[in-house]
């Protein structure tokens, strides 16, 4: 089944301890993203990556670092983290990034993060 | 920054009656689509519209794409309580290498 995955579903911690939230996709997809998801604020771009050791910042990397080794992997990294990043995150993917009517977002079901 | 507005934020109808939500820009996108997210889930593509003035039907759901492809909208018609959901909208920037969401509009529909 294609499908992008998401670990953990659900994570709490402490300012300071970092973490990884790991995204995997099984449909050699090139562009892969992370996204936050905060009330009345809709998705924002944390980084995305277009292919393999390419990323690149989205509108709210401060605080992020992502890596892309192989091609079906895109873990996000928070060094330190702190209570403002408490958010719902997705990892997405789509086959390429060079628009058109056949472009789509897959996206995993989410991590709900909180950082006390 | 391209930014994308939708309205309203939130809407609560009861089932049967029509409904019609906007995603509006000041600028101009290659295409449009939309998602909609059910709680504990991710977004799921409904769909791409990319010609300006076009008009794409699923189902009960419309879309349309202004003409000069600076905004969109969905129309629902006997909206059921299985429409429920968070309905988002993303234009793909003009470098064609970003998706940039709007807010959402919020529908319940209620039995």
């Amino acid at each position: 089944e294609a499908q992008v995955t998401q670990n953990p579903r659900y994570l709490i911690t402490v300012t300071g301890k970092k973490l990884t939230v790991t995204c995997s996709q099984n449909m050699n997809h090139e562009y892969m993203s992370w996204y936050r998801q905060d009330p009345g604020l809709g998705l924002r771009q944390i980084y995305y990556s277009m292919n393999v050791e390419v990323t690149d910042k989205g509108d709210v990397p401060e605080g992020y670092k992502v890596s892309r080794k192989e091609k079906r992997n895109f873990p996000l990294i928070l060094e330190s983290p702190s209570p403002n990043q408490t958010s719902l995150y997705f990892c997405a993917s789509s086959l390429s990034y060079r628009g058109g009517a056949n472009e789509k977002l897959f996206f995993g079901s989410g991590t709900q993060l909180s950082v006390l | 920054t391209q930014l994308l507005e939708q309205s309203p934020q939130f809407l609560s109808i009861q089932e049967g009656e029509n409904l019609t939500v906007y995603c509006n820009s000041s600028s101009v996108f290659s295409s449009l689509q939309w998602y909609r997210q059910e709680p504990g889930e991710g977004p799921v593509l409904l769909v791409t519209v990319v010609t300006g003035g076009e008009v794409k039907k699923l189902k009960r759901l419309t879309f349309q794409f202004g003409d000069a492809r600076k905004d969109s909208s969905l129309h629902i018609t006997a909206a059921q309580p299985g429409d429920t959901g968070l309905y988002l909208c993303a234009g793909l920037d003009n470098y064609g290498q970003n998706f940039v969401f709007g807010p959402g509009t919020r529908l319940s529909v209620l039995p």
